[in-house]
């Protein structure tokens, strides 16, 4: 059973199109993630929600929206997209919004903006 | 500066060799911190925690410097299946976000 899972695996679009990335996971934890993985490998914190609440919103552009309709699932909304916005994203969990909690993240979203 | 960082590597390896790795880190506030392992086009997945006291899980021996802010890593009796970019990871204290480093790039060859 796969504990926290992505869709699409891979999302290639053009510029300026709108597009969702779905993210779910059955670990019942409390506390999702998003993260951007660029090219060089950078990984960044994007948000983070408890308990379908937003507690991290890091410097990214209003173009990209979450949305966590229960804590089981957090979406990522991107609109107008640009080419910087090609990058691996990765959705995490962790049981609760604690620093020495484990991460678990998803298998990755690789878009391609054209 | 950059908050994590770790020398990219690749180090290259024979079987059975042992390789380190450190990992440096800028704010002194730090309070937690982990190596993760990303293999080619996977998720990171979490390989050990890392203790101020320092500890072991198997063949990895993980560090933690305070004085000089950094963290370490060594592989003993590398294996194939080692092969994997290693993540440094700091969170800082009253602070939730993890900080990931660049990665370090371990190549194990036969």
């Amino acid at each position: 059973d796969t504990a926290v899972s992505q869709t699409p695996k891979y999302l290639v679009t053009q510029m300026g199109n709108d597009k969702s990335i779905k993210c779910e996971q059955n670990l019942g934890h409390d506390t999702m993630y998003w993260y951007k993985q660029d090219s060089k490998k950078f990984l960044k914190i994007m948000f983070s929600y408890n308990n379908k609440e937003l507690i991290i919103n890091e410097t990214v552009p209003n173009r990209f929206s979450p949305k966590s309709p229960d804590k089981a699932h957090l979406n990522l909304h991107i609109n107008s997209l640009e080419l910087g916005d090609s990058a691996v994203y990765f959705c995490a969990s962790s049981p609760r919004q604690k620093r020495t909690d484990t991460q678990y993240f998803g298998p990755g979203t690789r878009l391609t903006v054209l | 500066r950059k908050e994590v960082e770790q020398d990219p590597g690749p180090f290259n390896v024979p079987e059975g060799a042992t390789v380190a790795f450190n990992c440096t880190y800028s704010n002194s506030a730090s309070q937690s911190f982990f190596w993760y392992r990303q293999d080619c086009r996977k998720e990171p997945k979490l390989l050990m925690s890392v203790y101020s006291s320092g500890n072991e899980d198997g063949r990895f021996t993980a560090q933690l410097n305070r004085a000089s802010q950094y963290i370490s890593l060594l592989i003993r009796d590398s294996k194939l299946s080692d092969s994997a970019t290693y993540l440094c990871v700091v969170i800082y204290i009253n602070d939730y976000k993890l900080s990931f480093g660049a990665g370090t790039t371990v190549t194990v060859r036969a």
